[in-house]
């Protein structure tokens, strides 16, 4: 079980709010990811960190931002919440294997609902 | 852009039975693919990564091969057990693997006891 956490798991909330996702890995990984997916659908990339200090734009466009200020952990924000941004949430991390391969390890996700 | 191609419909197989799982994928050869295994309302966990140079990589129940020619990578459960149950991804580095990956939508499979 890979140790990278989520919070909250479930959120409901009105159009118009201001929101966080948190996430936090303890295995001391540089690269971070956030990843959107849709019932039925594919991941998409969506922010990306190198390591601290460093934030990158994914393959698709997200009204989210992202901030890297600590290695264990990489919030997602969004300014103000609309129902299309109603999706799930996925956050991972990965280091270099001994191969120099990153295999990424997710969180358990925050399932969004923007009413 | 990288497009990746899975088995949309879900795949039913009998307990016992070889589960075979296909990811299809254009544009240019990755440097390497991954299969991760995803629980519904869970992250995906990974599973096995093959590189572009090896044919065929092994763990346990699991096989996966890879074909650079035909662009597609086989994803092989042997002796299926019910709790294989569970969407298959495929997902390619996007160059180099740092930079995050691209997936495809995934097979759902079902072991019928």
């Amino acid at each position: 079980e890979a140790d990278i956490y989520q919070t909250p798991r479930y959120l409901v909330i009105g159009t118009g709010k201001k929101i966080t996702l948190e996430c936090s890995q303890t295995m001391g990984h540089d690269k971070m990811y956030w990843y959107q997916q849709d019932p039925g659908m594919e991941l998409h990339l969506i922010h990306y960190s190198y390591g601290v200090n460093s934030t990158e734009k994914g393959d698709l466009s997200s009204e989210s931002t992202v901030s890297r200020i600590r290695t264990e952990h990489f919030p997602l924000t969004l300014e103000s919440a609309r129902p299309s941004h109603t999706s799930q949430y996925l956050c991972a991390s990965s280091a270099a294997g001994p191969s120099g391969t990153y295999e990424q390890y997710f969180g358990p996700g925050t399932r969004l609902t923007v009413t | 852009s990288q497009k990746i191609e899975q088995n949309s419909e879900a795949l039913n197989i009998q307990e016992g039975k070889t589960a075979t799982l296909t990811c299809n994928y254009t544009n240019y050869s990755p440097a390497y693919l991954q299969w991760y295994r995803q629980d519904p309302g869970r992250g995906p966990v990974f599973l096995l990564l093959i590189r572009e140079n090896e044919k065929e990589k092994r763990k346990e129940r699991l096989k996966v091969t890879f074909d650079t020619t035909l662009k597609q990578s086989l994803f092989h459960i042997t002796a299926s057990q019910p709790a294989d149950s569970a969407t298959y991804l495929c997902a390619l580095d996007t160059g180099g693997g740092a930079d995050g990956l691209t997936f495809g939508k995934g097979t759902h499979l079902i072991i019928q006891p």
